[in-house]
């Protein structure tokens, strides 16, 4: 079974600045996917970033970006210039590729408040 | 425009009393997905369909039932049997191993 730890339940950061979330997991799978997803205060749940496993480049969408330590089974989200609007919390999950369902496994989430 | 639809909002259930959770969509997705969200916590997978007329358990599925009787729809039924159902229940479809998009939830509570 698969798991998935957010070590951070709250973090905060000036408008502007740069922040950094950790996602740590745990699979003995090869071949996967991770996401991170934001969730406002709207509770509507919306992708970030998705990055698969097989591929070394880390991924980019505008100000987000990933560190992916395949080795280490890490998954951190860098959020650059923070906005007002990126107050929310922010979930990293896991799904394995193949087989025979596509079940996501979620962190518990991490509450990032940004400042004006 | 395409997307997942839940309903209601907001739910309130005396004890004793099954209730239903509507989903549906209009992406063309084949799969679709029930989660639940409760504080402090994450989305906890509850059932899963890949096809109509075919659905799995999830992590969690003591105490709620579904049908897949049509692509577009994936009903969630909260019984009796669930001993503490006061939750944010989240449903979701996706097309291929992937992403998953979800709709709006539905906050459920037990008077």
């Amino acid at each position: 079974a698969q798991t998935v730890t957010q070590s951070q339940p709250e973090m905060s950061v000036q408008e502007a600045e740069t922040v950094t979330l950790s996602c740590t997991y745990d699979t003995s799978e090869s071949n996967y996917y991770l996401f991170w997803y934001k969730q406002p205060p709207s509770r509507q749940m919306i992708l970030v970033i998705r990055q698969e496993a097989y591929k070394q480049q880390n991924a980019t969408e505008n100000r987000f970006s990933v560190n992916f330590q395949k080795a280490a089974k890490s998954f951190s989200l860098k959020i650059s210039d923070s906005q007002l609007g990126d107050t929310a919390m922010y979930f990293c999950a896991f799904m394995k590729q193949g087989g025979s369902n596509y079940k996501l496994t979620f962190g518990k989430g991490t509450l990032l408040t940004v400042n004006p | 425009d395409g997307g997942i639809t839940q309903s209601p909002k907001y739910l309130f259930r005396k004890e004793g009393q099954n209730v239903t959770l509507s989903c549906e969509q209009n992406l063309n997705h084949d799969a679709m997905y029930w989660y639940r969200q409760d504080p402090g916590q994450g989305l906890r997978l509850i059932y899963y369909s890949q096809i109509v007329n075919d659905f799995q358990k999830g992590d969690i599925a003591e105490g709620y039932s579904v049908s897949r009787e049509k692509k577009e729809s994936f009903p969630l039924t909260v019984t009796s049997a669930q001993k503490n159902p006061t939750a944010f229940y989240l449903c979701a479809s996706s097309i291929w191993v992937g992403e998953q998009f979800f709709g709006p939830g539905t906050r459920l509570t037990v008077l």
